[in-house]
């Protein structure tokens, strides 16, 4: 059965430094969906993607956050200067319809 | 609005009874549903979703079973195991963009 895949599954990182999270959608899939969980909390939307470009966003997902799809397969998300506070399960979603897949996340630890 | 709400934080129930995790919505506009299930550690897992033209749908051990009058949907889990512990979503969907969560609720199994 198709998966989505993500890597890392976890990235420890300094304060202020970038990171790539990696995401490969399901293969036939159109829509790309970034979420994240802070421990203990709600997942919480950040942002979805189709056609290339973002399709909404939420409050969450500012300046310091950005999405690519680099290649056909490949979708992912860049914080540019991490903070204490995003420290967070970060899952990958995609879909074709109204039903989607969610990776097994990427556990971000900022320090 | 966007509004998804369960009716009990913890549920716990003996392995081997039937378990039921309701979840109320408030979009009367709503015209898919879907239940997920989160295990510890990893990302959401579809279950099983079922669209406003029908009030039951039925899988592998799961139902769901929707009431538009009172905007209730619930999730019927029959011989419930040990591997049903996990906390269940009913999210609430916008579109095709995105999923909004709420807090959800713990399935406990007791041996």
């Amino acid at each position: 059965e198709p998966e989505v895949t993500q890597t890392p599954s976890h990235q420890v990182t300094q304060m202020g430094q970038e990171v790539i999270l990696r995401c490969v959608p399901i293969s036939n899939h159109l829509y790309f969906y970034w979420y994240r969980q802070i421990l203990g909390q709600k997942v919480e939307f950040l942002v979805s993607f189709y056609n290339n470009e973002i399709s909404e966003k939420s409050e969450i997902f500012d300046d310091q956050f950005s999405v690519e799809r680099p290649d056909g397969s490949n979708f992912t998300l860049k914080i540019r200067s991490t903070k204490l506070e995003d420290s967070a399960m970060y899952f990958c979603a995609s879909s074709e319809d109204l039903q989607k897949f969610f990776g097994p996340g990427t556990r971000l630890t900022v320090l | 609005g966007e509004s998804v709400g369960l009716h009990l934080p913890t549920l716990s129930v003996q392995e081997g009874d039937n378990s039921i995790i309701n979840c109320a919505y408030s979009n009367s506009a709503s015209d898919y549903f879907i239940w997920y299930k989160q295990e510890s550690g990893k990302g959401p897992q579809f279950i099983i979703d079922i669209r406003s033209n029908m009030d039951k749908r039925q899988g592998q051990r799961v139902t769901v079973l929707l009431n538009k009058t009172v905007k209730h949907l619930s999730l019927q889990i029959a011989a419930t195991q040990p591997g049903d512990s996990a906390v269940y979503f009913c999210p609430y969907t916008s579109g095709t963009y995105k999923y909004i969560f709420g807090t959800g609720t713990r399935l406990k199994v007791l041996a």
